[in-house]
């Protein structure tokens, strides 16, 4: 069964508080990708990343970053917590055939509330 | 501007009818397109894959029309079972030529089946 497996459910940080949220899938995917999910906004992409130590930014990537040293696992970084950062945050994998298009599998996601 | 159109609803709906959402994107160079099912605090999970030609699984039918840039939903008979959050989801290949799949999804369609 595949796994997309985020280190923590739920997160309270401080703010300007360096922030590190891991991810970690088993089924040798080559992409990944950091979300974010807020009311009314839907999720929004942060970071992609589709091979060891390479990475696009998405639509929204101001105030994070991220680090893929290993295939299985994909890094978001706070660099300083504000609480407009407060928000649900979803790992996903993917494979990437040539013809581009399959599934995403998503975690389950990690609640963090920076106070 | 990558960007995908969903009505948010909700959509009250009682059991047994039939109900249909669409969803608009803006950019031509869409490759691929997914419906996402996602669930009350729950991590988004696909549903189908949208195919030029049309596609169905059981009670959903999925359709898109790649001149006027819109993809629908088809739920018939619909079931209690079938209330959550419905997003619909466009991949455009990174311009880097990395190949990664930039998923980008729309808000969300919340549908609530009464019954």
């Amino acid at each position: 069964d595949v796994k997309v497996t985020q280190s923590s459910r739920y997160l309270v940080k401080r703010t300007g508080e360096k922030v590190f949220l891991e991810c970690v899938q088993d089924m040798d995917h080559e992409n990944m990708f950091w979300y974010r999910q807020d009311p009314g906004l839907g999720l929004r992409l942060i970071y992609f990343s589709y091979d060891v130590k390479m990475k696009e930014k998405g639509d929204i990537p101001e105030g994070y970053s991220v680090s893929r040293e290993k295939k299985e696992r994909f890094s978001l970084i706070l660099e300083s917590a504000s609480t407009n950062q407060t928000s649900m945050y979803l790992c996903a994998s993917s494979l990437q055939p040539a013809g581009g298009g399959t599934e995403a599998f998503f975690g389950q996601g990690t609640r963090l509330t920076v106070v | 501007r990558k960007e995908v159109e969903q009505d948010p609803g909700p959509f009250n709906v009682p059991e047994g009818a039939t109900v249909a959402f669409n969803c608009t994107y803006s950019n031509s160079a869409s490759q691929s397109f997914f419906w996402y099912r996602q669930d009350c605090r729950k991590e988004p999970k696909l549903l189908m894959s949208v195919y030029s030609s049309g596609n169905e699984d059981g009670r959903f039918t999925a359709q898109l029309n790649r001149a006027s840039q819109y993809i629908s939903l088809l739920i018939r008979d619909s079931k209690l079972s079938d209330s959550a959050t419905y997003l619909c989801v466009v991949n455009i290949r990174a311009e880097s030529g990395g190949g990664a799949d930039g998923l980008t999804f729309g808000k969300g369609t919340h549908l609530i089946i009464q019954p």
